[in-house]
């Protein structure tokens, strides 16, 4: 049984471009976390998504991010117009049920140049 | 506003001795709490984790003490292995109405020596 997927691993981009992170869950999973750890720091709530829904993204930024889990396909963060700021480990979890543990991806390591 | 707090941010332990790693929270809300362990470029893994109506939770060498008075929290290993050098971070649901997101505290880098 497969883990959380996330793709790419590691990404570089300049100031101004998009990223696009890519979180497949666990088999029979349909909730999905996103984090984001800063240097130095702990993990940080981002969003959580249902297929199709966003449940709570009280954690995003207003500008620049969004988030989608569609019917099919892997979960997705999109950061438009990068920033030095946006340099971080972005971890995906999922779960079977809302309040049921969660279980993290390896992480994308996005470096903004 | 850090709900949750791991004010060591390293600790280094003998092998076979105990290593004890403190959380303190504020929110006493908090009814439940995890503790993972990070090992470098990979996610998170859940360790342990303790209720509020319990105040420890043993799992094989480790063992989670919960006082809710003092709103602090701390993991207990024993013995410890060179294995368990990790990252350690405790975490909570943020309580009613939660909608199953994580707060997660800053972490202590727990070194193993041989």
């Amino acid at each position: 049984n497969a883990g959380v997927m996330q793709n790419p691993r590691h990404l570089v981009r300049r100031r101004g471009q998009e990223a696009r992170l890519r979180c497949s869950p666990m088999k029979g999973h349909s909730h999905v976390y996103w984090y984001r750890q800063l240097p130095e720091e702990g993990l940080k709530f981002m969003v959580y998504l249902q297929k199709e829904n966003i449940i709570d993204e009280s954690g995003m930024p207003k500008e620049r991010f969004s988030a989608e889990f569609p019917k099919e396909g892997p979960s997705i963060l999109r950061i438009q117009q990068v920033v030095r700021g946006d340099s971080a480990a972005y971890f995906c979890a999922s779960s079977r049920g809302q309040n049921d543990e969660q279980y993290f991806g390896p992480g994308t390591r996005l470096t903004v140049t | 506003d850090q709900q949750v707090k791991q004010n060591s941010p390293s600790l280094s332990v003998q092998e076979g001795r105990i290593s004890i790693l403190n959380c303190d929270y504020t929110n006493s809300m908090f009814d439940y709490f995890l503790w993972y362990k990070k090992y470098p470029a990979e996610g998170p893994t859940f360790l342990i984790s303790i209720s509020s109506i319990k105040d420890k939770n043993e799992d094989g060498r480790f063992t989670v003490f919960l006082n809710k008075s003092a709103k602090h929290l701390s993991l207990h290993i024993v013995p410890s292995q060179p294995g368990d050098s990790a990252v350690y971070f405790c975490a909570a649901p943020p309580g009613s109405g939660n909608t199953g997101k994580l707060i997660f505290g800053q972490g202590t880098t727990l070194q193993v020596k041989p």
